[in-house]
């Protein structure tokens, strides 16, 4: 069966910091792969999603980045981290193109 | 745009009772249609996946979708308290369009 996994779980940094958050799914190939943010308040915000290993596609511009730099491993992130980037971010995969399933997420506080 | 939107609750139902949960959507051209359910300070989980209209049943979730009023809705029979998390409505057609959630408590 398919398992994702995303470190840390938990992130307090300081504004201007840098981040890496990575994810990691096992028991499938060529999965879809992306990258939601969820604020306090707020919906389920699709940051980036990739196809294939270097393939990217940037819903929202902002200052986050993403990579893919292996069929299973799916990188977010950023050069200079602001408030504004706060939140609980989820990565998902798919296989058909048409379901998602999360993983356990990674909450992040900008202070 | 396309939006889905959802009332965001607290939607409060007694234990045992039918928890009816409710979403609309704005882009006509969408396919498929899933409901999530999230627990407090956890990830998102597939509950129910509808493709065409008509009622689609799971245990004690029924997912019903009707596309000519652009409706979809969650049924959950006989609740219990563990029921009690945030319930998401997604919609897919070139890319997935999350709801806000509905809050959902059941009361014991």
């Amino acid at each position: 069966s398919q398992t994702i996994h995303q470190w840390p779980a938990t992130l307090v940094q300081p504004v201007g910091s840098p981040l890496s958050l990575e994810c990691t799914v096992e028991g499938t190939s060529n999965p879809n792969l992306y990258w939601y943010r969820q604020a306090a308040g707020r919906g389920l915000q699709l940051l980036f999603y990739s196809v294939g290993i270097g393939q990217i596609s940037s819903e929202v511009p902002q200052n986050l980045s993403a990579s893919r730099p292996q069929d299973r491993q799916f990188i977010l992130s950023s050069k200079k981290l602001l408030l504004s980037d706060s939140g609980f971010y989820l990565c998902a995969w798919s296989v058909t193109g048409v379901e998602q399933f999360f993983g356990p997420g990674t909450r992040l506080t900008v202070l | 745009q396309k939006e889905v939107e959802q009332n965001s609750g607290p939607l409060s139902v007694p234990e045992g009772a039918i928890a009816s949960l409710n979403c609309t959507y704005s882009d006509r051209g969408s396919q498929s249609f899933f409901w999530y359910r999230q627990y407090s300070g956890k990830s998102p989980e597939l509950i129910m996946s509808i493709y065409s209209n008509g009622d689609k049943e799971d245990g004690r979730f029924t997912a019903q979708l009707n596309k000519a009023s652009q409706y979809v809705s969650l049924l959950i029979r006989d609740s219990q308290p563990s029921d009690s998390a945030t319930y998401l409505c997604a919609v897919k057609d070139d890319k997935i369009i999350f709801g806000k959630g509905t809050r959902l408590h059941i009361l014991p």
